[in-house]
C-alpha cells in the first residue's frame, strides 16, 4: 500500500528560525516520485519540489532544501531563516503507479505558523 | 492566462440535492482530477480521468459521478448531497507524460451540505 506520513499536524516557530517538516512514505514500487507543495491561507496549492526515486541528491532552492533518504523512507523539508511568507500547510505527495497512470497521494499535511 | 478554473466557488445545499462542480483548463491536459480536502485529512483522491472520454474512481469515489466529455471540460457531480460531502473540492491537471510532473490546481470550491 502507498501511504504518506507527516507526523507533525502543527508546528509554530519564531521568524527567523529553521524548520523542518517531516515526510515519511511507504510504497513497495522501486519508481517513484515524491512532491512537496505548499498551501498559503488563500487556499491554492503551490507546487514545490519533485523528486524521483532514483536521484538521491539533496536540493537546495533559496531559503528550502530538501533532503531524501531512501534507506529511512523520509523526504523532509527544511526551511531556513523563516518569514511570515511561510506560514501555510505543507503536503508531502507519492506518485506511484497505478492502474495505468501515476496517481498521486497525499499526507495529510503540516501547518506552519512562522510568528513575527 | 486561466490555468485551472472551478465553477462555482462556493455553494450551499440541502440534504438530498444535486449539483455538479465545473472544472476546466486550458492547458490541452490529457489527465484530470478532482480532489477533496478535510481537516486533518489532507487531499484525498475522488475520480480522475486519463483522457477525453475515460474516468476512472479514486480513493473515495463513493457519492460521486464524474463525466469527461470534452478534453478541457472534468465534471464532478453530487447526485444527492449528505452532509459528510461538506468539504473543499479541488480540481487538478497535467499533460500526460510518463512522469507524473507537477499536479496544477484550481483554486478549490467550498461546499456545504445542510
Amino acid at each position: 500500500a502507498q501511504k504518506v506520513t507527516q507526523a507533525q499536524t502543527e508546528i509554530s516557530v519564531v521568524e527567523k528560525e529553521d524548520v523542518t517538516l517531516d515526510c515519511v512514505y511507504e510504497t513497495r514500487d522501486t519508481t517513484y516520485y515524491l512532491f512537496w507543495y505548499k498551501q498559503p491561507p488563500s487556499g491554492e496549492l503551490v507546487f514545490l519540489i519533485r523528486r524521483n526515486s532514483f536521484d538521491e541528491q539533496n536540493e537546495i532552492s533559496g531559503r528550502y532544501s530538501w533532503n531524501f533518504q531512501k534507506s529511512t523512507s523520509s523526504f523532509n523539508f527544511t526551511i531556513t531563516a523563516s518569514q511570515v511568507v511561510d506560514s501555510a500547510v505543507y503536503f508531502c505527495a507519492l506518485a506511484y503507479s497505478g492502474a495505468g497512470s501515476y496517481q498521486l497521494t497525499f499526507g495529510k499535511g503540516t501547518k506552519l505558523s512562522v510568528i513575527p | 492566462n486561466a490555468g485551472v478554473t472551478q465553477t462555482p466557488k462556493f455553494r450551499v445545499l440541502k440534504t438530498g440535492q444535486s449539483m455538479t462542480l465545473l472544472c476546466a483548463q486550458d492547458m490541452n491536459h490529457e489527465y484530470m482530477y478532482w480532489y477533496r480536502q478535510d481537516p486533518g485529512m489532507g487531499l484525498r483522491l475522488i475520480h480522475y480521468s486519463v483522457g477525453e472520454g475515460t474516468t476512472a474512481k479514486g480513493e473515495v469515489p463513493d457519492g460521486y459521478n464524474v463525466s469527461r466529455l470534452k478534453k478541457q471540460n472534468f465534471l464532478l457531480g453530487l447526485e444527492s448531497a449528505a452532509p459528510s460531502q461538506t468539504s473543499v473540492y479541488f480540481c487538478a491537471s497535467r499533460p500526460s507524460d510518463t512522469v507524473p510532473g507537477e499536479l496544477f490546481f484550481g483554486e478549490g470550491s467550498r461546499l456545504t451540505v445542510l
